[in-house]
């Protein structure tokens, strides 16, 4: 158990449809990261906040948005959802902003778009 | 094409066998170079983790490589156990972006 929290563990919903994904970091983390992974693409790094603030971004569509709240929860929201959407959502988080720290991956949530 | 290449796309190795898994970067400048594990559907586990400038890292019977001359890097399992069947996946990290190798699959058979 890497301390990393998220829910739900499966969601299942249909093209078009809006989601929101949550992610509770470690106890004392302030990064938390955001990563999508499909059979056909692999792990792809989406966007990583750190304190509140948005830190860095990766491959993250324009219907795809997030946000990390005071209490360093993070939510990850995708709307206008489409079949290529459906992938396994990991959140990782570190204590610090330097790339060299480790980051401690959740359990993932698996979401399917009918 | 992928800047971060890893071969071979699966393994099949016997208990007690070692083996060696490839990973071939061609992002540069970067920042450090992690290995993971990760279990079918479950979130990665970092195994090790090096900066531009060091050659090894060991954790256990996991032992990273690095030449950045040649921009490779190798995962050397030694002694294997069932447990360590598992996807391992390459991640070259620049300031604050990530490059994800596919990964390989290695199966261990008692």
């Amino acid at each position: 158990d890497s301390g990393v929290t998220q829910t739900p563990k499966h969601l299942i919903t249909a093209t078009g449809q809006r989601v929101t994904l949550r992610c509770s970091p470690r106890s004392g983390d302030l990064s938390v990261y955001w990563y999508q992974q499909s059979l056909d693409q692999g792990l792809q790094f989406l966007i990583q906040y750190y304190n509140g603030e948005e830190r860095a971004k990766g491959n993250i569509l324009e219907r795809f948005s997030a946000q990390q709240f005071p209490d360093l929860h993070s939510e990850l929201n995708l709307s206008s959802l489409e079949l290529g959407d459906s992938a396994l959502y990991f959140c990782a988080s570190s204590n610090r902003d330097s790339g060299y720290n480790e980051q401690f991956f959740g359990p993932g949530t698996r979401l399917t778009v009918l | 094409k992928n800047q971060v290449e890893q071969s071979p796309q699966s393994l099949i190795i016997l208990e007690g066998k070692n083996c060696t898994l490839q990973c071939n970067y061609t992002v540069s400048p970067f920042s450090n170079l992690r290995w993971y594990k990760q279990d079918t559907g479950r979130g990665p586990v970092s195994l090790t983790i090096m900066t531009f400038s060091e050659n090894t890292k060991s954790n256990g019977r996991y032992t990273a490589t690095l030449d950045a001359d040649t921009k490779q890097s190798s995962l050397h399992i030694t002694a294997s156990q069932l447990s360590d069947s598992a996807s391992y996946i390459c991640v070259v990290r620049l300031n604050y972006d990530m490059r994800f190798g596919a990964g390989t699959r290695l199966t261990v058979k008692p």
